[in-house]
């Protein structure tokens, strides 16, 4: 079985500010991980996924996320926000000989000028 | 490679009619699956293909709902009758393997019943 929960359903920052989205999951077994963004009437684009390699993964775009096992937590961050980042951002679980991806309720992220 | 593509982008119907969404994954990708996304239920798996073979179609919500994949570069899903219920953007995604190395979406069909 597996889940995953997004802290946050909005996340408001300034341009060029940091962000933070946070995500935990749950796993049965050894996970995959993903971020997929959505732009407004637009459909979902990978941004980053972890797949039992380097904890610290590069994405497009300047984002990255750590996968931290202790603290079941996959969150997704941005050094300085930029006003195309405004969008849907979804985190997503995987893994194992499970072909399903469940994903979060998402965030909604607004970057104010 | 032009990704995953979906037609329409938009349909609008009158309750009762049938509807028919369209998809072509990207070659080589052998694992489809058409999702539904709802402000009120978010993102819905509503089945998914192996090799053009239905594996799981157990989010499927009802008989009216129905999908095939005569081939590994097209799917379809067709909704008969309609319902305003099902308003929502139907999206299709294809994937390299069944075991969750990510996928990749189409742009969406937004089904909108009158």
């Amino acid at each position: 079985a597996q889940s995953v929960t997004q802290l946050d359903s909005h996340v408001s920052v300034s341009e060029g500010t940091p962000v933070l989205l946070r995500c935990n999951y749950s796993s049965s077994y050894s996970p995959s991980l993903f971020w997929y963004v959505q732009h407004p009437n637009k459909g979902l684009q990978l941004l980053l996924k972890y797949t039992s390699a380097a904890t610290l993964v590069k994405g497009i775009n300047g984002f990255e996320a750590e996968f931290k096992k202790s603290e079941t937590s996959f969150h997704l961050t941005k050094p300085s926000a930029h006003m195309s980042d405004a969008a849907e951002y979804f985190c997503v679980v995987g893994g194992g000989s499970n072909y399903k991806l469940t994903f979060g309720k998402g965030t909604l992220l607004t970057v104010n000028p | 490679d032009a990704g995953v593509i979906q037609s329409p982008r938009h349909e609008v119907t009158e309750m009762g009619q049938e509807v028919t969404l369209r998809c072509k994954p990207i070659s080589g990708h052998n694992s489809l699956f058409w999702y539904r996304q709802t402000m009120m239920r978010g993102l819905e798996l509503l089945i998914y293909f192996n090799n053009n073979v239905p594996i799981d179609d157990s989010g499927m919500p009802e008989d009216r709902f129905s999908a095939k994949m005569p081939n590994a570069s097209f799917s379809t899903l067709k909704i008969q009758p309609s319902e305003p219920r099902d308003s929502a953007v139907y999206f299709c995604a294809s994937s390299l393997t069944a075991n969750s190395y990510g996928y990749t979406f189409g742009s969406g069909t937004r089904l909108t019943v009158v």
